[in-house]
């Protein structure tokens, strides 16, 4: 079965820092996403994205974040100088035909854990 | 603010009993409804969606929805121990892709 694939699964870093989560989304899905939740929170939206351009954000991601895709397989989120209150799972999904009723595939996630 | 409302639980029922979930939101112009599970430290797995009022069954799993009283729940019949899981639910606006998830309910099957 297709799968989201995210990495790395863990990740440690200083705060101010810079750092960058990356994602393989299913290769025929158009719509890339990325979620995150804090720990014992709820998972949050932060940012879709459709051809090429940011479609939806949230208040959350606000300039310290950016989303790019490199290349044709590749979904970056950049988190520009990290914050104590970033640390959280960070999730990668991807969908289709925009999620309406059938919902993400979500990928494994990436453990950020600011210090 | 587009609230998605769970019970945290935890919901302990016993094997093969009837697990019952339920969720409200406040949109009412969210349309798609999704539950998901999540198993501890991994990511939110779909189990079903439903659009329409009423009930939509896949196997062991039923969701309901009721879009007068803004209501949706599932069941789980045959509990398993493998049930054993956060659910989620989630809604979604129409005209947009993201998601609105509640902060879950804690389920454990009693084997």
């Amino acid at each position: 079965e297709p799968e989201v694939t995210q990495t790395p699964s863990h990740q440690v870093t200083q705060m101010g820092q810079e750092v960058i989560l990356r994602c393989v989304p299913i290769s025929n899905h158009l719509y890339f996403y990325w979620y995150r939740q804090i720990l014992g929170q709820k998972v949050e939206f932060l940012v879709s994205f459709y051809n090429n351009e940011i479609s939806e954000k949230s208040e959350i991601f606000d300039d310290q974040f950016s989303v790019e895709r490199p290349d044709g397989s590749n979904f970056t989120l950049k988190i520009r100088s990290t914050k104590l209150e970033d640390s959280a799972m960070y999730f990668c999904a991807s969908s289709d035909i925009g999620g309406r009723n059938y919902g993400y595939t979500f990928g494994s996630g990436t453990r950020l854990t600011v210090v | 603010q587009k609230e998605v409302e769970q019970n945290s639980g935890p919901l302990s029922v016993p094997e093969g009993a009837i697990a019952s979930l339920n969720c409200t939101y406040s949109d009412r112009g969210s349309q798609s409804f999704f539950w998901y599970r999540q198993y501890s430290g991994k990511s939110p797995e779909l189990i079903m969606s439903i659009y329409s009022n009423g009930d939509k069954e896949d196997g062991r799993f039923t969701a309901q929805l009721n879009k007068a009283s803004q209501y949706v729940s599932l069941l789980i019949r045959d509990s398993q121990p493998s049930d054993s899981a956060t659910y989620l639910c989630a809604a979604q606006r129409t005209g947009a892709n993201n998601l609105f998830f509640g902060t879950g309910t804690r389920l454990t099957v009693i084997p």
